[in-house]
C-alpha cells in the first residue's frame, strides 16, 4: 500500500518570498501524485498532478512541483507567494493499476505574513 | 457546470442521535468518495463508490457508519448513534474515473458537531 508524508505541519512565509512544501511518498513503483489546496471553509481543489512524462509539472495559480524518483519526493514550489495563497495544502499519492483511492497526507498549513 | 454539492453545510446533533449527510456529485461522474477530516488531521478515507460495483467500505470506522448511492448519483452517508468523536468535517468528492490519476472534485463539506 502507498503512503505519503508531509513533514511540515505549518509553514510561515512573507508575501513575495518563495515557497517550497515538502511531500515524500512510499510506493514500490512510480505513483500518481497530486497536490490539492483547501481554503478555509472550502473543499479541496487540485493544483497539479503527475502521472507520467515530464517530471516538472506546472499547475494553477503559479504553482509547480517536481517528481524526484531518487528522493521519493514531490515538492510543491512557488517563486513568489501572495497573501491569497494562505491555505491548507495536501499531497496525495495514488497507485497505478491498483485501487482508485488515493492516500492523502496530513496537510501543511501555509501562513503568509504581509 | 455545477460542482459537487453537500448538505447540510452544518449539522449540530446530540450524542446518540442519527444523522444523514447528502452529496450530489458532478453529473456524469461515476466515482464518488467520502472522507472525514478531523481538526488538524488529514483526510481519512471512508467509502468509495464506482458505477454499479460493490462499494469499497474499507475505511468505515465502525458499523455505525453506512452509505448508499442511489441511481449512480446522489449519495447519503448515515451515522447512527452519533458519538462526540464523530465530530468532524465530512467531505464528498467525485471523479470521472477514467484512470487512477483522475482529478477528484470536492464539495465544501458538512461540518458535524456532536454535543
Amino acid at each position: 500500500a502507498q503512503s505519503v508524508t508531509q513533514p511540515d505541519i505549518h509553514i510561515t512565509v512573507s508575501e513575495g518570498a518563495s515557497l517550497e512544501l515538502r511531500c515524500n511518498y512510499s510506493y514500490g513503483a512510480t505513483p500518481y501524485l497530486f497536490w490539492y489546496v483547501q481554503s478555509p471553509g472550502q473543499g479541496l481543489q487540485l493544483l497539479l498532478k503527475y502521472f507520467s512524462g515530464d517530471t516538472l509539472v506546472q499547475g494553477i495559480k503559479g504553482f509547480e512541483a517536481e517528481f524526484k524518483r531518487s528522493q521519493s519526493s514531490f515538492n510543491l514550489r512557488k517563486p513568489s507567494v501572495h497573501w491569497s495563497d494562505a491555505a491548507e495544502y495536501f499531497c496525495a499519492v495514488g497507485a497505478p493499476g491498483g485501487s482508485y483511492i488515493p492516500t492523502f497526507g496530513r496537510g501543511t498549513s501555509l501562513i503568509v505574513h504581509p | 457546470g455545477a460542482g459537487v454539492s453537500q448538505s447540510p453545510s452544518n449539522k449540530v446533533t446530540e450524542k446518540g442521535k442519527d444523522v444523514e449527510l447528502r452529496c450530489d456529485p458532478i453529473s456524469g461522474h461515476t466515482a464518488l468518495y467520502w472522507y472525514r477530516q478531523s481538526l488538524g488531521q488529514g483526510l481519512e478515507f471512508l467509502i468509495y463508490f464506482q458505477g454499479n460495483s460493490a462499494p469499497d467500505k474499507s475505511g468505515l470506522p465502525s458499523d455505525r457508519f453506512s452509505a448508499e448511492r442511489t441511481g449512480g448519483s446522489v449519495s447519503t452517508l448515515t451515522i447512527q448513534r452519533t458519538q462526540q468523536e464523530d465530530s468532524a468535517v465530512y467531505l464528498c468528492a467525485s471523479s470521472s474515473q477514467t484512470g487512477g490519476h483522475d482529478t477528484q472534485y470536492f464539495g465544501p463539506g458538512t461540518r458535524l458537531t456532536v454535543l
